[in-house]
């Protein structure tokens, strides 16, 4: 069966570091997602993503955060300037529409700020 | 309370068991899906509901949808140990799911 994959799967990053997480979505899906867990606590939802740009964001996804989808399989999510408070899980998401269609998630990429 | 929340947070039963985990929502949503997660993984999508269903079953799964309560219901039928894991209801508002703090379900051999 298909499967969101991600990559790195842990990540250590110095604080004020850029760090660029990466995943390859399922590859006929056309909506993309990006959430995060702090250790926890509950998934909070990120941005969403389609026709290579940002659908929905949340007050989390503030200007430290971009997303991509530099070529035709990946799609990523970039942190400018990494804070203590960024260590987090973060997941990335594919569906194949937008209305009722489950969203598909990865494993995850475990972030740790020093 | 805030959206998504699960009841309870933490659930031990024995193996063979039902597990009933209930979950209440704010939104006017489109859908309502769950899922579950097993410790240091991602989330695994289980059941969508949508908004004009009022039940429904996947193997030993079965959900129900009370839109005038805005609540939500997991059974999960005669439980294995396997069936150990976290499990969250989301919300489905445009884009975005909004989970909860989620239930610990923890089936004992």
């Amino acid at each position: 069966e298909p499967e969101v994959t991600q990559t790195p799967s842990h990540q250590v990053t110095q604080m004020g570091q850029e760090v660029i997480l990466r995943c390859v979505p399922i590859s006929n899906h056309l909506y993309f997602y990006w959430y995060r867990q702090i250790l926890g606590q509950k998934v909070e939802f990120l941005v969403s993503f389609y026709n290579n740009e940002i659908s929905e964001k949340s007050e989390i996804f503030d200007d430290q955060f971009s997303v991509e989808r530099p070529d035709g399989s990946n799609f990523t999510l970039k942190i400018r300037s990494t804070k203590l408070e960024d260590s987090a899980m973060y997941f990335c998401a594919s569906s194949l529409t937008l209305s009722n269609q489950p969203q598909h998630f990865g494993d995850g990429t475990r972030l740790s700020i020093l | 309370s805030q959206q998504g929340e699960e009841d309870p947070q933490a659930l031990s039963i024995q193996e063979g068991e039902n597990a009933t985990m209930n979950c209440s929502y704010k939104t006017s949503i489109n859908n309502l899906q769950w899922y579950r997660q097993n410790s240091g993984r991602g989330l695994v999508h289980l059941i969508l509901i949508r908004s004009n269903e009022r039940e429904k079953h996947s193997g030993r799964l079965r959900v129900t949808l009370d839109t005038s309560k805005k609540s939500s219901s997991l059974l999960i039928t005669a439980s294995r140990a396997a069936d150990t894991a976290s499990y969250f209801c989301g919300e489905t508002s445009g884009s975005r799911l909004t989970f909860g703090e989620g239930t610990q379900l923890t089936v004992n051999p």
